[in-house]
Formats: C-alpha cells, sequence, structure tokens
C-alpha cells in the first residue's frame, strides 16, 4: 500500500484530456511538501515529468501541466497521444516516514 | 550530456549482500550540489527510494533499508556504490540510479536505465 494513492488506471481518446489524481496527507503533501510526476514508458526508466508541482523540464510538452491543493495534487494531459501511453507516477515527501515517497503509479491507456 | 549507468550481477543468493555500481558520465560527482540516489523497482510494482549519497560524502538511507544499506563514493571514477546486505526474495527489483535536485520535495532526474537484480539461490 503506497503512501500516495493514485488510480490504477485512466483512459482516454486520442485529443482528449485526462487527469490523474495523487492524494496524500498531513504528513507528505498536506505538510507543504512539493508533488513531482514522472512518466515510465514500458520497459524503460521514469523520465521526470513535472518538479515542484507544476514545473516542466526542458523538453516536456506544454500538454503536460500539475496542480496541487491541500494534501492532493494531479497530472493533466491535454491533447492525447497515443506515444502517452505509460505508467505515471507522483513522488513527495513524507516527514513521518523521513523518505521521499512514490505514489503505485497509473497506467494510462490512449483508446 | 549527463548519462548514469547501473552494473553488478544480476543474480544474488539469499542471505547474501547485493552490491552495485552507478557510473556517471558527462558531470562530475564530487563538484556537483546534487546528491546521488538508490531507487527501486519490484516487478509490476512501485518505486522505493533506498537512500542517497551527497557529493561531499554525506549519506542518507531510508528508514526502512537503514539497517542493511551503504551507500558509498568513488570519485576517482566518478561513480557510486550501493551495498545491501541479507537480501531475501522480497530485494528481487529493477534497481536504478539517479541525481537528485534539492527542493522542497527532491526530484530525481536523469535515472540509470536500470539493472534487474534477482535474489534466489
Amino acid at each position: 500500500q503506497s503512501v500516495l494513492t493514485q488510480p490504477p488506471s485512466v483512459s482516454g481518446a486520442p485529443g482528449q484530456r485526462v487527469t490523474i489524481s495523487c492524494t496524500g496527507s498531513s504528513s507528505n503533501i498536506g505538510a507543504g511538501y512539493d508533488v513531482n510526476w514522472y512518466q515510465q514508458l514500458p520497459g524503460t526508466a521514469p523520465k521526470l515529468l513535472i518538479y515542484a508541482n507544476n514545473n516542466r523540464p526542458s523538453g516536456v510538452p506544454d500538454r503536460f501541466s500539475g496542480s496541487k491543493s491541500g494534501t492532493s495534487a494531479s497530472l493533466a494531459i491535454t491533447g492525447l497521444q497515443a506515444e502517452d501511453e505509460a505508467d505515471y507516477y507522483c513522488q513527495s515527501y513524507d516527514n513521518t516516514l523521513s523518505t521521499s515517497v512514490f505514489g503505485g503509479g497509473t497506467k494510462l491507456t490512449v483508446l | 550530456q549527463l548519462r548514469l549507468q547501473e552494473s553488478g550481477p544480476g543474480l544474488v543468493k539469499p542471505s547474501e549482500t547485493l552490491s552495485l555500481t552507478c557510473t556517471v558520465s558527462g558531470a562530475s560527482i564530487s563538484s556537483s550540489s546534487y546528491y546521488w540516489d538508490w531507487i527501486r523497482q519490484p516487478p509490476g510494482k512501485g518505486l522505493e527510494c533506498i537512500g542517497a549519497i551527497y557529493s561531499g560524502g554525506s549519506t542518507y538511507y531510508n528508514p526502512s533499508l537503514k539497517s542493511r544499506v551503504t551507500i558509498f563514493v568513488d570519485t576517482s571514477k566518478n561513480q557510486f556504490s550501493l551495498k545491501l546486505s541479507s537480501v531475501t526474495a522480497a530485494d528481487t527489483a529493477v534497481y536504478y540510479c539517479a541525481r537528485a535536485a534539492t527542493g522542497r520535495t527532491d526530484w530525481f532526474d536523469p535515472w540509470g536505465q536500470g539493472i534487474l537484480v534477482t535474489v534466489s539461490s
């Protein structure tokens, strides 16, 4: 059971918008720690997608955006493309566990 | 361009010590103000932070693994390494090394390609 809760799967048709939620608690997201997001294509290492809640590294399309409110965060993907089909993970810090923690991951299927 | 590459045995016997090395190219470990991390992912499961070493040599370990983990750096080879002792089947995972940029929450970028380590007799 992950400290950060994500839906196991989401899906959408090409061109649509999808969101992936990441729910934490008062010891992690709710304590003011930032949230980062990673994309893991099949058989590859995770790749940083969003850092510090809503910042995109160079090279990440602006179709990807992040937000945070209270004890939760969200990743939004607009203009869905087939190449977006992957697992997505959120990550934050937990001050009770004293370590960075990840969500359980969400599998995005492009219909 | 910064690159990280994991190396080490792909098979370790139960109760023995898992040893992996991450070779960094494109930047010097000793001159960078970053943490250098180990993260693992059991097959079909999520990600778990193992620990990290700062360029100055200080270390951080996940409390759940702390009694079994050692991370150290070899600046002459621009490498950092992981030792995990008394392994069991539960330690079977893909092990990644990554650089961590520090913020209110560290973020990991880039990652190595990962190495699958299986614990089995």
